[in-house]
């Protein structure tokens, strides 16, 4: 079955400091996605990547960088972590052909304080 | 840009009762869109409930159901009759192509015993 996973599950940052939020996938997918879940907002897309070695920005992108090591990790780095930046982080891998189903890890938690 | 519209704040109706969760679309990069359901269910990823990429299709999973309306650039979802275990989050999305969501903003279900 295709499996996202999202490391950790839950974080405390302070304000002004460095957070990396990983995303593992075994899906094979050349497609990975980080969106940002907030109140009154649907999930809004910060970074993508169409496989190793590439990243592209998204709608949100400001703050935040990306990185794709290799097919299977995609990684979003908050280099200066502000309170504004506290939400649910959702990774998700796809296949490259059109109308395919996108999976979702289950979500990172982030607080910045 | 894409964007979509649906039901807003939490949806609460009792167990085998009828549901209804309204979505609307509006897509300037492409006429006719790809439309998807997805859900969300505590402590669980989003994962896809149903998708229809045909304009005046209907699609449908597990008891639910979405047609694609495109005069007017509609996808509601409704279940006839529903149970405990589909309290979760719902969201509407769309593609243009390959598959970059635009989500809606979530509704809530609670299904009352």
């Amino acid at each position: 079955e295709a499996a996202v996973t999202q490391s950790p599950r839950n974080k405390v940052a302070v304000t002004g400091g460095k957070v990396t939020l990983s995303c593992n996938q075994t899906n094979n997918h050349n497609n990975m996605y980080w969106y940002r879940q907030d109140t009154g907002h649907g999930l809004r897309l910060i970074h993508y990547s169409y496989g190793a070695g590439s990243t592209e920005k998204g709608d949100i992108p400001d703050g935040y960088k990306a990185s794709r090591p290799s097919q299977e990790n995609f990684s979003l780095i908050l280099e200066l972590a502000t309170p504004s930046q506290t939400s649910v982080y959702f990774c998700a891998s796809g296949d490259a052909r059109a109308n395919t189903e996108v999976f979702f890890g289950k979500g990172t938690r982030l607080t910045v304080v | 840009g894409d964007s979509v519209t649906q039901t807003e704040g939490q949806v609460t109706v009792s167990e085998s009762k009828s549901l209804i969760i309204n979505c609307t679309y509006s897509a300037t990069s492409i006429g006719y869109p790809n439309l998807f359901w997805y859900v969300r269910y505590p402590g669980e990823g989003l994962q896809l409930l149903l998708k229809v990429i045909t304009a005046g299709q209907k699609g449908s999973s597990r008891g639910f159901e979405a047609t694609y309306n495109k005069e007017a650039t509609s996808f509601h979802l409704q279940k006839a009759s529903v149970q405990e275990s589909d309290s979760a989050v719902y969201y509407c999305a769309l593609t243009p192509a390959g598959n970059k969501l635009t989500f809606g903003i979530g509704t809530r279900v609670l299904v009352r015993p």
